[in-house]
């Protein structure tokens, strides 16, 4: 079955960067892209970006631009997401979330979430 | 970026009865819209794509409508597990993919 199984919470100081993994099972790592969407506590889905697994191609959402960075490492099966200069409202829990194919743009699994609070 | 909007916020209905429940994009997304459902403490799930087809292993009472701008989800008769937030993407302009606010189902 398919897992997605990301890596536990983090405390951060506002501008300390964070990073998050997402180790997949169950299917083919570089048949499915992933994404990453992240939840601010009581707010809506926000899409940070994504990545083509197969061939590394990445988008990111302009909010994060040269703040995020997407990457993976196929020979693990897992996905990451580093994000830099954090600021307290970027409080939130962070998903990893597989496309339904390579460039299909809807999410069929999430991984469990990770919470990263983001505190003095 | 194409601004997703969700209405109502909450949606209070018996169960048994049917729950609509709209979205509106700011400009044409086409039938590229999909909808989740999240309940508390959970990831969300996915329930419809393509504005109007099931994901694998969601029940019929749910169905999905609409293109362009306008677009609808119906839970034809409420059971006690689907009383969830439910939040609608756009996919047809990215990036960002950009989610609506969600509605909120709750018992009546």
């Amino acid at each position: 079955q398919v897992q997605l199984v990301q890596s536990g919470a983090e405390v951060k100081k506002p501008g300390a960067s964070v990073k998050v993994s997402c180790k997949a099972s169950g299917y083919t790592f570089t048949n499915y892209a992933m994404h990453w969407v992240r939840q601010a506590p009581g707010q809506r889905l926000e899409w940070m970006g994504w990545i083509n697994t197969d061939n590394g191609k990445i988008k990111y959402s302009q909010k994060f631009q040269g703040r995020v960075t997407i990457t993976r490492d196929t020979s693990a099966s897992t996905a990451y997401m580093e994000l830099s200069s954090l600021r307290s409202e970027e409080t939130a829990v962070y998903y990893c979330a597989r496309d339904l194919g390579r460039q299909f743009l809807v999410v069929d699994y999430w991984g469990q979430g990770t919470l990263v609070t983001v505190s003095s | 970026e194409i601004v997703m909007t969700q209405s109502p916020a909450t949606l209070s209905v018996s169960p048994g009865e049917r729950a609509t429940l709209s979205c509106r994009a700011s400009q044409s997304v086409s039938s590229n819209l999909a909808w989740y459902q999240q309940k508390p403490g959970q990831a969300p799930r996915l329930l419809i794509y393509g504005a109007s087809a099931r994901a694998t292993g969601i029940a019929a009472r749910f169905s999905g409508s609409g293109s362009g701008t306008e677009f609808t989800l119906t839970i034809s008769s409420l059971q006690s597990e689907d009383f969830a937030v439910y939040y609608c993407q756009q996919y047809n302009n990215w990036p960002p993919l950009t989610f609506g606010g969600g509605t909120k189902v709750e018992i009546k």
